[in-house]
C-alpha cells in the first residue's frame, strides 16, 4: 500500500514569505503529527490532528499552523517565515487513536529559508 | 515526559549481532517502549514496540528488563543498510493524543 506521501520534497523559500506543506496519509489512517528536524534541536514535535481537530500542539510560536481535511490530508503552513525555520519537516500518520502501535512517517520536505 | 538515555554512537560489524541499550529508570507502569529509526535522508522508520514482555518481529527483537528500567534493541545480524540512528521513546497508553519525543539517539555504524 502507499506509504505517507509528503509534497513538495524540496522549497526554497525568502525571508517573510509563507509556506504549505502537504502530507497525505496512508489510507485509513486518521491521525496525522508533523515534525520539524534540524541538526542542533533534533526531532521535534509540531501538532497532532485526528478527525479534523487539533489534539496536541508542541511549543512552536504561532506562525506555525496546520489543519486537517475530512480525507485526513493534511497542510501545514508557516507564515513569515525566519531563516531558522530551515529544517526538515516530517508528516507521520497512524491508524488508532490511542496509539500503542507505530506511527509512518515521510520523507519529509526539506525547506530552505534564504 | 519520562526521559531515555541512550549512548550517542555504536559500531557493529556486518553479520555480526547488536544489542542497543536504553535507559528508561523513570518510566511509568503505563508507558511502552517503542523504537524507531533513521536511515539517512529519509524520516523515521517505527522498528518495534513492547510494554513488559520481550517482543520479536522481522525486523528485531526487544529485551526488556523486569523492573522496566531498561531496554536493549538486539539487531540479530547486522546489515549495511541497518546503519541509522536508532531512537528509543516512551510513549504512554490509552486513548489520546501522544507526542513522540525523540532525544539523540544511537548513531549505529555498521563495519563491512
Amino acid at each position: 500500500k502507499a506509504g505517507v506521501t509528503q509534497t513538495p520534497r524540496y522549497l526554497i523559500k525568502t525571508r517573510g514569505q509563507q509556506v504549505t506543506l502537504s502530507c497525505s496519509p496512508i489510507s485509513g489512517h486518521r491521525s496525522v503529527s508533523w515534525y520539524q528536524q534540524t541538526p542542533g534541536q533534533g526531532l521535534q514535535f509540531l501538532f497532532e490532528y485526528f478527525s479534523e481537530t487539533q489534539r496536541n500542539k508542541g511549543n512552536f510560536p504561532g506562525r506555525f499552523s496546520g489543519r486537517q481535511f475530512s480525507n485526513s490530508r493534511s497542510e501545514m503552513n508557516v507564515s513569515t517565515l525566519e531563516l531558522g525555520d530551515s529544517a526538515l519537516y516530517l508528516c507521520a500518520s497512524s491508524l488508532e487513536e490511542g496509539l500503542r502501535g507505530g506511527y509512518t512517517f515521510g520523507s519529509g520536505t526539506r525547506l530552505t529559508v534564504v | 515526559d519520562a526521559k531515555t538515555t541512550q549512548p550517542n554512537s555504536m559500531e557493529s560489524n556486518e553479520e555480526e549481532p547488536v544489542h542497543l541499550p536504553c535507559n528508561h529508570s523513570t518510566i511509568s507502569g503505563t508507558d511502552y517502549i517503542h523504537w524507531y529509526r533513521q536511515l539517512p535522508s529519509q524520516g523515521p522508520e517505527y522498528v518495534i514496540h513492547g510494554l513488559t514482555s520481550n517482543v520479536n518481529n522481522r525486523m528485531a527483537s526487544l529485551a526488556i528488563a523486569e523492573d522496566r528500567k531498561s531496554s536493549t534493541l538486539i539487531l540479530h545480524r547486522a546489515t549495511l543498510r541497518d546503519a541509522a540512528v536508532y531512537y528509543c521513546i516512551l510513549r504512554p497508553s490509552g486513548a489520546g493524543s501522544y507526542q513522540l519525543t525523540f532525544g539523540k539517539g544511537t548513531k549505529l555504524s555498521v563495519i563491512p
